[in-house]
């Protein structure tokens, strides 16, 4: 277990373009976050799961974001149509029973 | 709603100066949990404490100590002797009990520099 990966680390795009990253937890991790961190600003919630199943989304997450998470296993996050407001870091965690989040090192989106 | 304040944007200290972050939170929920983590240029968060919001016990790990106050809403963070290895930027988070989502709420984080 190498703790939790994210795919790619870094990610240059053109507006208007779609992107999707990736995210593998701890495999034995039930629950599984997204979070976006802009320049100078902490992370904030985007969305989690609970195995395959989606149970809250912040209000940050637009109609242009989906994220799913498959038989419980990896999560991937899309964005359509992006957005120079896109650009951030989107960090993924996971975690199971009492809090113990375990973060990766993150996906740096750029648009252009 | 739950909030954090790092009230603290920047600081700049020299190596082995001790240096004190802090950290104010709001919340409704009686029970709820407090995190620090530091996040180096790399990006990834690293972990450092959690405290539950039961146990105002103040702890110290190494060079680094905490200390909790639920009567001030304050969760501050020292380290003594500081290092260079030290530079990160640091973050207070708050989340709620086990039942709910249990997402954290961050603060916007204390960039430390610690100079040799």
């Amino acid at each position: 277990d190498t703790g939790v990966s994210q795919n790619p680390r870094h990610k240059i795009t053109k507006r208007g373009q779609n992107v999707t990253f990736r995210c593998d937890p701890i495999s034995e991790h039930n629950r599984l976050y997204w979070y976006r961190q802009t320049l100078g600003q902490g992370p904030e919630f985007l969305t989690y799961f609970q195995n395959e199943a989606q149970l809250e989304k912040s209000r940050l997450l637009s109609d242009r974001f989906s994220a799913e998470r498959p038989k419980g296993s990896f999560s991937t996050l899309e964005i359509q149509r992006t957005e120079q407001g896109d650009s951030a870091m989107y960090l993924c965690a996971s975690k199971q029973g009492t809090p113990g989040y375990t973060f990766g090192s993150g996906t740096r989106l750029t648009v252009v | 709603a739950q909030k954090v304040t790092q009230a603290q944007t920047e600081i700049s200290v020299v190596e082995k100066e001790d240096v004190t972050l802090d950290c104010v939170y709001e919340t409704r929920d009686t029970t709820y949990y407090l995190f620090w983590y530091k996040q180096p240029p790399s990006g990834e968060l690293v972990f450092l404490i959690r405290r539950n919001s039961f146990d105002e016990q103040n702890e110290i790990s190494g060079r680094y100590s905490w200390n909790f106050q639920k009567s001030t809403s304050s969760f501050n963070f020292t380290i003594t002797a500081s290092q260079v290895v030290d530079s990160a930027v640091y973050f207070c988070a708050l989340s709620e009990a086990p039942g709910g989502s249990e997402k954290l709420v961050f603060g916007k984080g204390t960039k430390l520099t610690v100079n040799p």
